[in-house]
């Protein structure tokens, strides 16, 4: 069965830290890794990640995945109170369905 | 260009009654997706829909039933609601064979009481 972990369940940090999220995956038929941010609601879509190595960025935020590991880490540096939200991996094997992780509730003081 | 549209937002229904949840997916996407997300935890898969035919399915009971129209609009049915049912229903579209990314929307929040 396919299966997301992800570390740590919860962290809090002060504005302009840099924090490591961490995800790791069994699946089926890999396909893609993907990172979302749930603040209230939908959880809304920061990357995509289906070969190894490679680190995408965007602003503050970057991520790279290990397919040789199973595991991806998600990276946000000097942090703003903004980002204050449940961030969750989930993976997708030979369908559309995601299998997600519980997810990190990151908490981030001024 | 709109995203994916989910309604109601927000409702409160008894144990034992039915509900049903709509989705409009964003535009050009043909494949929706219902996810069961619990306090605290991680979206569940439930069912997908495509071409208007359940394609796969989740480890949910059988109250969970679901409806793609021609439109690729989709409906979420549960029927004989049990307070375990409490949760945030997302559904989530996409483009089939294009690889594209997975869309939410904004969730119905469904209460049981």
């Amino acid at each position: 069965e396919d299966k997301v972990v992800q570390s740590p369940l919860s962290l809090v940090v002060h504005e302009g830290d840099t924090v490591t999220l961490n995800c790791s995956y069994e699946v089926t038929n890999f396909r893609s890794l993907l990172w979302y941010k749930q603040e209230k609601k939908a959880p809304t879509f920061l990357f995509m990640l289906t070969s190894s190595g490679i680190e995408k960025k965007s602003g503050r935020l970057s991520s790279i995945l290990d397919k040789k590991e199973l595991f991806s880490i998600l990276n946000i540096t000097a942090t703003q109170t903004g980002d204050s939200a449940i961030y969750l991996c989930a993976v997708q094997g030979g369908s559309e369905k995601l299998v997600f992780g519980k997810g990190t509730k990151l908490t981030v003081n001024p | 260009d709109a995203g994916v549209t989910q309604s109601p937002t927000h409702l409160i229904k008894t144990r034992g009654q039915q509900v049903t949840l709509r989705c409009s997916p964003k535009s050009g996407h043909d494949t929706v997706s219902w996810y069961q997300q619990a306090l605290g935890q991680g979206p569940q898969f439930i069912f997908q829909y495509y071409e208007e035919e359940e394609r796969q399915r989740g480890n949910f009971p059988d109250r969970f039933s679901g409806h793609q129209f021609p439109n690729y609009s989709s409906e979420l049915n549960v029927n004989a609601l049990l307070l375990g049912d409490s949760a945030l229903y997302l559904c989530a579209t996409a483009q089939t064979r294009s690889g594209n990314t997975i869309y939410f929307g904004e969730g119905s929040w469904l209460t049981v009481v």
